[in-house]
């Protein structure tokens, strides 16, 4: 079974910019979330999609921003980068059968913002 | 006050050794514990998962859970170079959906 996968695995960017990552989730997985781990800070929860709906974000700027696809990969958007956004950016799927809500992440991109 | 904490260490112990890794927290609405192995430049890997108080074995590896005093341990029996990552505590809410990180632990096994 293929796990979640992430693209791209690094992105560069400049103040400013738009950033766009995309994740596939395992199969039958119908929950995408996004965390973003920044160095020393741990995981952060950015946002979570199940069903083609945003049904939940954290404590992070409108500027964060994603969507669900009918097949539900998801995409996160980032705009007007900043230098602080320069970190790793998670994504989770979850099946609709989990009974502890576990997650399972896929390898990451790493977003440096210049 | 975060509601998670974890030492991030780093902590290193020799091949075969027993480690012991720690997370504490606040909310008293958690109720599902897993841990998570992190590799250098990795996604994270669920290790293990559990809900009641009480131990739960996989392996090498043993999950503790004391709800009376919001402490949750991983146990790693005979340590092998390979275990040698960062590992992730996390926990979650009945009803909540994401979950909620400790800064991990860098644990380094020395042959």
């Amino acid at each position: 079974e293929a796990g979640v996968t992430q693209s791209p695995t690094h992105l560069i960017k400049t103040r400013g910019q738009q950033a766009t990552l995309r994740c596939s989730p395992i199969s039958g997985h119908t929950s995408v979330y996004w965390y973003q781990q920044a160095l020393g800070l741990g995981l952060q929860f950015l946002l979570w999609y199940d069903e083609g709906e945003e049904r939940n974000r954290g404590n992070f700027p409108p500027r964060f921003s994603g969507r669900q696809f009918p097949n539900y990969s998801s995409e996160l958007n980032v705009n007007a980068l900043e230098l602080e956004d320069s970190a790793l950016y998670l994504c989770a799927s979850r099946s609709l059968a989990a009974i502890y809500n576990e997650q399972f992440f896929g390898p990451g991109t790493r977003l440096t913002v210049l | 006050q975060k509601e998670v904490e974890q030492d991030p260490g780093p902590l290193s112990v020799p091949e075969g050794a027993i480690v012991s890794l720690n997370c504490t927290y606040s909310n008293s609405a958690f109720q599902y514990f897993m841990w998570y192995r992190q590799y250098s430049r990795k996604g994270p890997e669920l290790l293990m998962y559990t809900y009641s108080s009480g131990n739960k074995e996989d392996g090498r590896f043993t999950a503790q859970v004391d709800k009376s005093s919001k402490y949750i341990s991983l146990f790693i029996r005979d340590s092998q170079p390979s275990d040698s990552a960062t590992y992730l505590c996390a926990m979650t809410k009945t009803g909540a959906n994401n979950l909620f990180f400790g800064t991990g632990t860098r644990l380094t096994v020395i042959p």
